[in-house]
Formats: structure tokens, C-alpha cells, sequence
């Protein structure tokens, strides 16, 4: 069965530091998403992507924040200046379409500290 | 804006016993979708099961089903003849209406199945 994957699976870099995570959706997915979860608290939605641009975003979602689709597979979320408060796990999803109801499809995620 | 409510952050069951998570939401849409996902230990989020809130007749997925209870706005999992492999953190979720589709989620329940 087709799954969302991401790399790497545990990142720590330096506060200031830039840092690329990546996924790759299923082949057929239209629909991207990244969310993250800090430890002991929600997961919580960071953005959402289509058609190579950014559908809706979150007030998490800041400047230091860019997701980008650099080729048919790969689907990426920059932190420019990594701060203390970055440090969580992130999740890629993808779904084939956006109707309400669509089931969204997790990665493993991506356990970002930054120290 | 809706919010997602998962008052357990720890439960454990026999194996082969029934164990019952709950969630409740608050949302102020008549039409939506409630999703339980599964997490195991350093893997991917699955869809364990999708309700329909038009539905009144509770989704069932094998040993899986849930109690919906619409006026309350509950959405409580059921687990039958629990299993090891159901060990994870299980979380609720509600998708929200408009162009990012973006999830909503509790907090998580982690659940230990013991042997």
C-alpha cells in the first residue's frame, strides 16, 4: 500500500540554522499538508498546498516558515532561523482531493530539535 | 473554529478486552466528518476509522467502532478483543470546512494493550 514517507526521521541543528525536511506524498495526491506536534501538546495544522502554491496557512505559518515543490515528488518545508520553540515533531500528509470528509495520509514524521 | 477535546492521555487494557477512548469536539457546523487516526511507536498516522455525521448508524470498522453521539458532540472509539499491535497513540480528528481542508486534533491517547 502507497505511504507517505519523510526524511529524516530525527534532525537537531543549532538555534539560527536553516533546516529542509522532507516528504514525499503518494503518487497520486494532489493535496499537501504539514503539520506539527510539540511534545505533550496538539497536532496542529501548518499549511496546506495545491497546485503548487499555498491554499491555506496558520498563524504558525510564519516568515520563517516556505514550502516548496521542487520536482514531481518531493514536497518541502524550510525553517529559515530555527528557534528553541521550533522543536517538535512534524508531520507531512497528503490526500488525493480536498473534499470535506477526505481522508488525509500521515508520514512518520520528522523529530526536529533544535538547541 | 472548531476544537477537539481528548481527556485521556493514558489508557491501558487486558489483551482480548474492550477498552473505550473518548473524544468530544465542538464545532457549530450541522454537516462534517470525524476520524479516529492510530499512531504505533516510529510510524506513520493510519485512518482507523471515518464517521459521517448525516450518518445516524455508527461506523464499524472489524473491531472497530465508534459510539457518535451528535447532540452531545461525542465521537468515542471502541476497540473489541484488543491486540498488542493496537498499542499506539490514538488520535481524534476533525477536518474543518473551507480551502485548507486542514485537520483538527486532539490531544492524543496513548493506549497500552498488556499481554
Amino acid at each position: 500500500e502507497p505511504e507517505v514517507t519523510q526524511t529524516p526521521s530525527h534532525q537537531v541543528t543549532q538555534m539560527g540554522q536553516e533546516v529542509i525536511l522532507r516528504c514525499v506524498p503518494i503518487s497520486n495526491h494532489l493535496y499537501f499538508y504539514w503539520y506539527r506536534q510539540i511534545l505533550g501538546q496538539k497536532v496542529e495544522f501548518l499549511v496546506s498546498f495545491y497546485n503548487n502554491e499555498i491554499s491555506e496557512k496558520s498563524e504558525i505559518f510564519d516568515d520563517q516558515f516556505s514550502v516548496e515543490r521542487p520536482d514531481g515528488s518531493n514536497f518541502t518545508l524550510k525553517i529559515r532561523s530555527t528557534k528553541l520553540e521550533d522543536s517538535a515533531m512534524y508531520f507531512c500528509a497528503s490526500s488525493e482531493a480536498r473534499a470535506l470528509g477526505d481522508t488525509q495520509y500521515f508520514g512518520p514524521g520528522t523529530r526536529l530539535t533544535v538547541l | 473554529a472548531q476544537t477537539v477535546t481528548q481527556s485521556q492521555p493514558e489508557m491501558s487494557v487486558q489483551e482480548a478486552e474492550t477498552v473505550t477512548l473518548s473524544c468530544t469536539y465542538d464545532t457549530s457546523e450541522s454537516n462534517y466528518y470525524l476520524f479516529w487516526y492510530k499512531q504505533p511507536p516510529s510510524r506513520q498516522m493510519i485512518l482507523v476509522i471515518r464517521q459521517e455525521a448525516y450518518k445516524q448508524q455508527n461506523a464499524t470498522e472489524n473491531r472497530f467502532s465508534v459510539n457518535f453521539q451528535k447532540a452531545a458532540k461525542s465521537f468515542s472509539l471502541k476497540i473489541s478483543d484488543s491486540q498488542l499491535g493496537d498499542t499506539a497513540m490514538y488520535f481524534c480528528a476533525f477536518p474543518a470546512w473551507g480551502t485548507g481542508n486542514q485537520f483538527y486534533f486532539g490531544t492524543g491517547t496513548s493506549l497500552t494493550v498488556i499481554p
